[in-house]
């Protein structure tokens, strides 16, 4: 079955730095999804990317899909207490809607 | 709106009970799902449904039954609780059209089985 690495599992900061955390799978992915969770909180959807090699942007957050669709980045540019959270990939390998969850990369930042 | 409901937010089971939780959308999602969470876990999914009356397996779907008897509700099942269920369980709903599987997740329900 799909598996999914995600790493690291926890990343401590100082605010103002910057953050990756990197989703890896053993298969080709039709798309993936990136979710952010705040403590106490649900997940919640901050991107799809589906075309390989794919970069898109959010305000600082660089989301990227390899070319060989089976790894994936999320990349937060000069961090803020506010970035602090869990941030999920969930691969999509089918393309039906069924997310297998990564194990998440637990940010805590620093002020 | 009201999105994604669950019911109860918290429960305490003792070993043994029965129990079903509550999930609801008025979205029009034909998708839906159960994950739990526990820490150091992330997300694990346990039952999903892309529409009503057709559910499948997740990754860890032992001791728990679910059904879609409608596009707005998907109860999950405890079938007889054991301490190793204690998590919280969220359940998510996504449109399959589209190309865009953006999911919604409810605000969760803490489980403890003592």
């Amino acid at each position: 079955g799909q598996q999914v690495m995600q790493i690291p599992q926890y990343q401590h900061v100082q605010e103002g730095e910057d953050f990756t955390t990197y989703c890896n799978s053993s298969t080709t992915l039709s798309n993936i999804q990136w979710y952010k969770q705040r403590p106490g909180g649900h997940p919640v959807f901050l991107i799809q990317l589906v075309k390989s090699g794919e970069v898109k942007k959010q305000k600082r957050l660089t989301f990227q899909f390899g070319e060989a669709k089976k790894n994936s980045s999320l990349h937060i540019t000069a961090t803020q207490t506010t970035d602090v959270g869990t941030y999920f990939c969930a691969p999509d390998s089918s393309n039906t809607g069924k997310l297998i969850f990564g194990q998440g990369t637990t940010l805590q930042v620093k002020p | 709106n009201a999105g994604v409901t669950q019911t109860p937010k918290f429960q305490v089971l003792k070993t043994g009970q029965s129990m079903t939780l509550q999930c609801a959308q008025d979205m029009n999602h034909e998708y839906m799902s159960w994950y739990r969470q526990d820490p150091g876990m992330g997300l694990r999914l346990i039952h999903y449904s892309v529409g009503a009356g057709i559910t499948d397996q997740g990754e860890v779907p032992n001791g728990y039954n679910v059904s879609r008897s409608t596009t707005e509700d998907f109860p999950l099942r405890l079938l007889s609780a054991a301490p190793s269920q204690t998590s919280v369980y969220f359940c998510a709903s996504s449109y399959l059209a589209g190309g865009s599987y953006e999911q919604y997740f409810g605000p969760g329900t803490r489980l403890t089985v003592t």
